[in-house]
């Protein structure tokens, strides 16, 4: 049971150049979550999915697109990437069943810089 | 407590003792928190929960107190370890559980 995984750990884009990070889980969860954390500040929630088929902003879409491929699948897309976009990226999940506590699972995150 | 800008809060604790992590909540409305904590390099971990109609409650060697009065959270970690050393993130939430607002962090350092 590996949780969330993320690919890739590390990236060095150039501005202007696009990518798609890339998030899995594996405990069936319905709920999946991108945040962005920049140094010495709280995560912000930049997109979230709360079941296969839908897709909804959190605190700081813009610059960002996200596709729920499938229950498992939730990818985060930088169409064209910008500095301000530097940030360490974590996908989470929770489970949409069973009450509290409202536990979200995350990834180790991806250490997007870009230049 | 919270920090504005790069600079983490950082309280300093002796192996043994215990540690009080304070948050500051912005929204009167909110009525669910987690307490998260995170190691260096990896992602946060749900510590403790606490609903708006409890004013404490209690984990393994953790207790969670709310204030609602003056929006407040504090954590308590009894006989405090090294693998205690994380940034601790407390997180709100208004009536929508897939929404949560972070606190930018406390970093809690264990002097063994």
């Amino acid at each position: 049971n590996a949780g969330v995984t993320q690919t890739p750990k590390f990236q060095v884009l150039k501005t202007g150049q696009s990518m798609t990070l890339q998030c899995a889980q594996d405990m069936n969860h319905n709920s999946m979550y991108w945040y962005r954390q920049d140094p010495g500040m709280g995560l912000r929630l930049i997109y979230y999915s709360a079941s296969e088929g839908t897709t909804d902003k959190g605190e700081v879409p813009n610059g960002y697109n996200v596709s729920r491929l499938n229950k498992r699948e939730f990818s985060l897309r930088l169409e064209s990437a910008a500095p301000s976009q530097t940030s360490v990226y974590f996908c989470a999940s929770k489970t949409s069943t069973g009450g509290f506590p409202y536990e979200q699972y995350f990834g180790p995150g991806t250490r997007l810089t870009v230049t | 407590g919270e920090s504005v800008g790069l600079h983490l809060p950082t309280l300093s604790v002796q192996e043994g003792d215990n540690s009080i992590i304070n948050c500051a909540y912005s929204n009167s409305a909110s009525d669910y928190f987690i307490w998260y904590k995170q190691e260096s390099g990896k992602g946060p971990q749900f510590i403790i929960d606490i609903r708006s109609n409890m004013d404490k409650r209690q984990g393994q060697r953790v207790t969670v107190l709310l204030n609602k009065t003056v929006k407040h959270l504090s954590l308590q970690i009894a006989a405090t370890q090294p693998g205690d050393s994380a940034v601790y993130f407390c997180a709100e939430n208004i009536r929508n559980f897939n929404k949560f607002y972070f606190g930018s962090g406390t970093k809690l350092n264990v002097k063994p």
